[in-house]
């Protein structure tokens, strides 16, 4: 099964920062990944797909990069709102996994 | 209003069984790929099972495969799992999610998740 880790697992962060996570894939998996937000006590919800899409609604100051093994979430100007878990996904090969996530806090 | 609402969750034994469903509306229900994805207290997401949109095809993770079912009923627009020998490393918050078409595994409606307790 492939393997997806993140860093840094933890991040401290000030409202109008730039943060950028990395999700590190064990092998490639060309762009099939996905970035998802959770808040405490809700569900997730899907930011990103194939590397770079933003989904519909989301705000442009979520973007996201990479390809085959390396992969990049940036937040520009961050927001009160933004303050949250952020995992990625692959769902290039069979079975689908999560990295551990990357918990954003307010510093 | 497009939504997915869970129920059936609970308390159950280890060796237990529990059905849980998952309500769906405002969208063509029998046109999409649907899943269970669970989270652990404090962890993270884990993928659980899918099933696509006529219900012909399931896929399962390793950790449940021949444990839990999943399966779906178009006309009732409802998904189900079906979950028996319960361990306690199966309590967690089971979320159901909707494909954005057939099965590709990429989550983009969740429930609010039901949660599911396996204590003696």
């Amino acid at each position: 099964d492939i393997q997806l880790t993140q860093s840094p697992s933890f991040l401290s962060a000030s409202v109008g920062d730039r943060v950028t996570i990395t999700c590190r894939a064990s092998q490639g998996i060309s762009s099939y990944l996905a970035w998802y937000q959770q808040k405490p006590g809700k569900a997730p919800k899907l930011l990103i797909y194939s590397a770079s899409t933003l989904q519909s609604g989301v705000p442009s100051r979520f973007s996201g990069s990479g390809s085959g093994t390396e992969f990049t979430l940036t937040i520009t100007n961050l927001q009160p709102e933004d303050f949250a878990t952020y995992y990625c996904q692959q769902l290039n090969i069979y079975p689908p996994a999560f990295g551990q996530g990357t918990r954003l806090e307010i510093k | 209003e497009v939504q997915l609402l869970e129920s059936g969750g609970g308390l159950v034994q280890p060796g237990g069984s529990l059905r849980l469903s998952c309500v769906a509306s405002g969208f063509t229900f029998n046109n999409y790929a649907m899943n269970w994805v669970r989270q652990a207290p404090g962890k993270g997401l884990e993928w659980v099972s899918g099933i696509t949109g006529s219900g012909g095809s399931t896929f399962y993770a390793n950790s449940v495969k021949g444990r839990f079912t999943i399966s779906r009923d178009n006309p009732k627009t409802t998904l189900y799992l079906q979950m028996n020998s319960l361990r306690a490393e199966d309590t967690a918050v089971y979320y159901c999610a909707k494909d954005p078409s057939v099965l590709n595994f990429r989550f983009d409606l969740w429930g609010r998740g039901t949660l599911v307790t396996v204590s003696s």
